[in-house]
């Protein structure tokens, strides 16, 4: 079975804190595709990053960066010095072997001022 | 381009009434998908359309909902004999011919029965 599994339902820091998103993903297919996608109020999915199963190198985009780590099928995404325009429910999302997305329930992030 | 294109944004309806909702992808992306999305929850996909053909349909997607992609273009999605358990957020998006790279999602149609 596939399946994505974000623990974390609601995350709130002050702003400039450093925040942690989990990711844990169950296939078992050896090709598959993660992401993460941010959706802010006005409705949307914003990508924001993939990573393909041979690839674990860590990936650094500005303020945002991601660690996959395949031995404990995990895709963490961390946010560095937190802006309050960061505040959206972030998903992760896995394709293995299909063209469909599976989504985790998403991890509403909440930055304060 | 500016990307996968959604009407409405927002649309309140009857109970009992049926609406229709229409997605425009991405020109050159021949793919093109449906999700539906309830508070609190991932987007769960719906149906996939290559081209103008619907390649396949989940069993989300009961009778009373139907999507088409005539020409190859535009989709729509209609729902009739709407039900309160239809509130949610349906997302369209739109993909080439791999995968493999995302889609590309369009700000979503919400739709509230009363």
């Amino acid at each position: 079975a596939q399946k994505v599994t974000q623990a974390q339902t609601e995350i709130s820091v002050v702003e400039k804190e450093d925040v942690t998103l989990d990711c844990v993903y169950e296939t078992r297919d050896t090709t598959y595709y993660l992401f993460w996608y941010k959706q802010p109020p006005s409705g949307e999915l914003v990508f924001l990053i993939r990573r393909n199963s041979f690839d674990e190198q860590n990936e650094i985009s500005g303020r945002y960066s991601w660690n996959f780590q395949k031995s404990t099928s995990s895709f963490n995404f961390t946010i560095t010095a937190s802006q309050v325009v960061d505040s959206a429910v972030y998903f992760c999302a896995l394709i293995s072997g299909t063209y469909k997305y599976i989504f985790g329930t998403g991890t509403r992030l909440k930055v304060l001022a | 381009d500016t990307g996968v294109s959604q009407n409405p944004r927002h649309k309140i309806t009857k109970r009992g009434q049926n609406v229709t909702f229409r997605c425009d992808p991405i020109s050159e992306h021949n793919r093109l998908y449906w999700y539906r999305q309830t508070l609190g929850q991932g987007p769960e996909f719906l149906t996939y359309f290559q081209n103008e053909a619907q390649l396949e349909k989940s069993r989300l997607l009961s009778d009373r909902f139907s999507a088409e992609r005539p020409k190859g273009s535009f989709s729509t999605l209609e729902i009739q004999r709407t039900e309160q358990g239809d509130s949610a957020m349906y997302l369209c998006a739109s993909s080439p011919k791999t995968t493999n790279y995302g889609y590309t999602f369009g700000s979503g149609t919400r739709l509230t029965v009363v």
